[in-house]
């Protein structure tokens, strides 16, 4: 099945630098690749989302890459603010709605 | 519009018990899952529903059952609790596959077995 892992497990951020989560998955047929963010004690909820046929996708303050060929994908969150603190997971799909996990970043943002 | 409700939030069993979980969703999804998080383990899939009348094993389905009561409405039982199914119990949703494919969670029940 896929295997799909994130790296680093944590990452320190001083509020108004950049973060970027990078993403790692084993299915060359994935074409899904959806950022969660979970807040503590909340469940987890979808913040982006990619397409295989898209190399880059923005909203605001984040971004999503992917590169097809490497078989990685990454978040790039700039003018972090201390909301932005939380735990982030990447996750891949062959879009049959059944999503496999990374293990999850923590990002802290230093105020 | 609640989305996804799970109940209860907080339980403690003794190794040996049962106990259901439950889940409910009010958006019409098709799809609907049963996750558990583990510290530096991520998210990790018991059971699914792909529709009304219809379930699959996940990544780690041993020692669990689940049941589509309906389209609402999907339980997770253990028959017998272990310590090892300690962990934190997502419960989620989502529309059919080809309309959307992003997953509703609920806020989780957060079990422990001693």
């Amino acid at each position: 099945g896929e295997n799909v892992e994130q790296h680093p497990s944590t990452l320190s951020v001083q509020e108004g630098d950049s973060a970027v989560i990078k993403c790692t998955y084993s299915d060359s047929a994935s074409n899904y690749f959806p950022w969660y963010k979970q807040e503590l004690g909340k469940g987890p909820q979808l913040i982006i989302d990619i397409r295989s046929n898209v190399g880059e996708k923005k909203d605001q303050r984040i971004a999503v890459t992917l590169n097809k060929t490497a078989k990685h994908f990454s978040l790039h969150i700039t003018e972090t603010q201390p909301e932005d603190s939380a735990v982030y997971f990447c996750a891949a799909s062959r879009g049959n709605n059944r999503l496999a996990f990374g293990k999850g970043n923590q990002v802290v943002v230093i105020p | 519009n609640a989305g996804v409700t799970q109940t209860p939030k907080f339980q403690v069993l003794k190794t040996g018990q049962s106990m259901t979980l439950q889940c409910a969703q009010d958006m019409n999804h098709n799809s609907m899952y049963w996750y558990r998080q583990d510290p530096g383990m991520g998210l990790r899939l018991i059971y699914y529903s792909a529709s009304e009348g219809t379930t699959d094993k996940g990544e780690v389905p041993n020692g669990y059952n689940v049941s589509r009561l309906n389209k609402r409405e999907f339980s997770l039982r253990l028959e017998s609790a272990a310590p090892s199914q300690t962990s934190v119990y997502f419960c989620a949703s989502s529309d059919r596959a080809g309309v959307s494919y992003e997953q509703y969670f609920g806020p989780g029940t957060r079990l422990t077995v001693t």
